[in-house]
């Protein structure tokens, strides 16, 4: 059974630092693996997706990382601002159209 | 554009009640449909997904169950509600039958059972 996990589960940084998440599963066998950004008591956002072939993604200042042999993700946020502030999720989709989900971790970026 | 609606956004019913959310998508056809829970310190626990009109799959064993009527509507109901159905429940869209599609999510309803 695919079991992800996030750590750390919070983390408050300055504005203007860089932001490393990381986000580790345990099957390899997956089809992508992506990157999701949640506001308190809002839906989700999709950040990025990586495929299983894929080393990484870059949207702007994120980018996203994927070793699927050691079953890693890091999500990058550079030059962190207070709007950046939220909850990032990482899912890996593997057989039968499932995501599986990271707990997340919550970040506060410090104005 | 695609759009995902989810009603009510709030909901607060006493336990033994019977629930109704209502998730609809429109700009696209026949998508994948997804039920979430998100409970309190827990994370996003897949519920029900659904490939098409009538076809439910149910992930856990619990009080709640789904229905797709129509091509881009999706419900989910339960007969009697418990506490322990009290959580943030998210629908989701994606693009059926490939390993490349995204999820995107609706606003989500958040249920509170007392």
């Amino acid at each position: 059974k695919q079991e992800v996990t996030q750590i750390p589960a919070a983390l408050s940084v300055p504005e203007g630092e860089n932001l490393v998440l990381n986000c580790s599963f345990t099957d390899s066998a997956i089809y992508n693996l992506q990157w999701f950004r949640q506001d308190p008591g809002k839906g989700l956002t999709s950040l990025l997706l990586i495929q299983s072939s894929q080393r990484e993604q870059t949207s702007g200042r994120l980018n996203a990382s994927l070793d699927k042999s050691s079953g890693r993700s890091t999500l990058y946020i550079a030059a962190s601002q207070p709007g950046d502030s939220a909850t990032y999720l990482c899912a890996v989709k593997a057989a039968g159209n499932k995501l599986t989900f990271g707990g997340g971790t919550r970040v506060l970026v410090k104005p | 554009s695609q759009t995902i609606h989810q009603w009510p956004a709030t909901l607060v019913q006493p336990v033994g009640s019977p629930l109704s959310l209502e998730c609809t998508v429109e700009g696209t056809s026949n998508p994948n449909l997804y039920w979430y829970r998100q409970a309190a310190g827990r994370g996003l626990q897949l519920l029900f997904y659904s490939v098409g009109i009538g076809q439910i799959s149910s992930e856990v064993p619990q009080n709640l169950s789904a229905s797709r009527p129509q091509d881009r509507q999706f419900i989910l109901s339960s007969k009697k509600l418990l506490l322990s159905d009290s959580g943030f429940y998210l629908c989701a869209w994606s693009v059926g039958g490939t390993s490349t599609d995204t999820q995107y999510f609706g606003p989500g309803t958040r249920l509170t059972v007392l």
